[in-house]
C-alpha cells in the first residue's frame, strides 16, 4: 500500500542551491500534481501532469521545473532556491482526468531555504 | 473562476461537542465535484470524501456528516461527538469538469482544535 511516495521529507537549502523533490506512485495512475502549502493557505498546483511525457504548468509554476519520464515518477525540481519558496511541497496523482477522480496525496516535502 | 472559501480560519471546541466546517465555493460549470481532506498535525493530507453536483443527498459516515446545498453553494462537514484525534487542518476543495486536467482548488483550510 506505498501510494504516493515522495522523498525527502525534510530539507534546508541555502539560497541559490538546486534540488530535485522525488515523487513515485505505484497506482498507475495517469496524473500527477505537484501542489505547495504555504502557511495558513490552501495548496496551490505548481505543475501536473496527464501521462509520461506530458506537463503543464499551474497556478504557481515560477522557480519550478518537472519531467515525467515514466507513468510512475514526476519530480519537481527547484534550480535556484529562493525564500519564497520555503513551503510544503505535496505529490498527488490520480487515475484519470481531476475532476471527478479523488486525487491522493504523498505525505509531503517540508522544504527550508536560508 | 473557480473558488472555495472556508471563512473559520479556527475552531476550538471542547470534546464530545458537534461542530461544523463551512465551505463555499464559486463555479460556472455546471458539473463539478467537491472534496474535504483532512491534514492531522503530521501533516498528510486524508481524503474524507467526494460529491458530484449532481448527487445532493447528504451523507453520513460514522462521526461525520455532509450537507450539500447547490442552492447556497455550499458543502459543510459536520462532526458529531467530536474527539480529540479530529484535530487537525480540514481543507475543502472543487474540481470542475470543464476545468482540464489542473486538479483542485482548495480553500485556506480550518484549524479544528478538539480540548479533552
Amino acid at each position: 500500500n506505498a501510494g504516493v511516495t515522495q522523498t525527502p521529507k525534510f530539507r534546508i537549502l541555502k539560497i541559490g542551491q538546486s534540488m530535485t523533490l522525488q515523487c513515485t506512485q505505484d497506482m498507475n495512475h495517469n496524473y500527477m500534481y505537484w501542489y505547495r502549502q504555504d502557511p495558513g493557505m490552501g495548496l496551490k498546483l505548481i505543475y501536473y501532469s496527464v501521462g509520461a511525457g506530458i506537463t503543464d504548468k499551474g497556478e504557481v509554476p515560477n522557480g519550478y521545473n518537472v519531467s515525467r519520464s515514466t507513468t510512475e515518477d514526476f519530480p519537481l525540481r527547484l534550480e535556484l532556491a529562493a525564500p519564497s519558496q520555503t513551503s510544503v511541497y505535496f505529490c498527488a496523482s490520480s487515475y484519470d482526468q481531476g475532476a471527478g477522480n479523488t486525487i491522493y496525496f504523498g505525505e509531503g516535502s517540508w522544504l527550508t531555504v536560508v | 473562476a473557480q473558488k472555495v472559501t472556508q471563512a473559520q480560519t479556527e475552531i476550538s471546541v471542547v470534546e464530545k461537542e458537534d461542530v461544523t466546517l463551512d465551505c463555499v465555493y464559486e463555479t460556472r460549470d455546471t458539473t463539478y465535484y467537491l472534496f474535504w481532506y483532512k491534514q492531522p498535525p503530521s501533516g498528510e493530507l486524508v481524503f474524507l470524501i467526494r460529491r458530484n453536483s449532481f448527487d445532493e443527498q447528504n451523507e453520513i459516515s460514522g462521526r461525520y456528516s455532509w450537507n450539500f446545498q447547490k442552492s447556497t453553494s455550499s458543502f459543510n462537514f459536520t462532526i458529531t461527538a467530536s474527539q480529540v484525534v479530529d484535530s487537525a487542518v480540514y481543507f475543502c476543495a472543487l474540481s470542475e469538469a470543464g476545468g482540464g486536467a489542473d486538479g483542485l482548488t482548495f480553500g485556506k483550510g480550518t484549524h479544528l482544535i478538539i480540548q479533552p
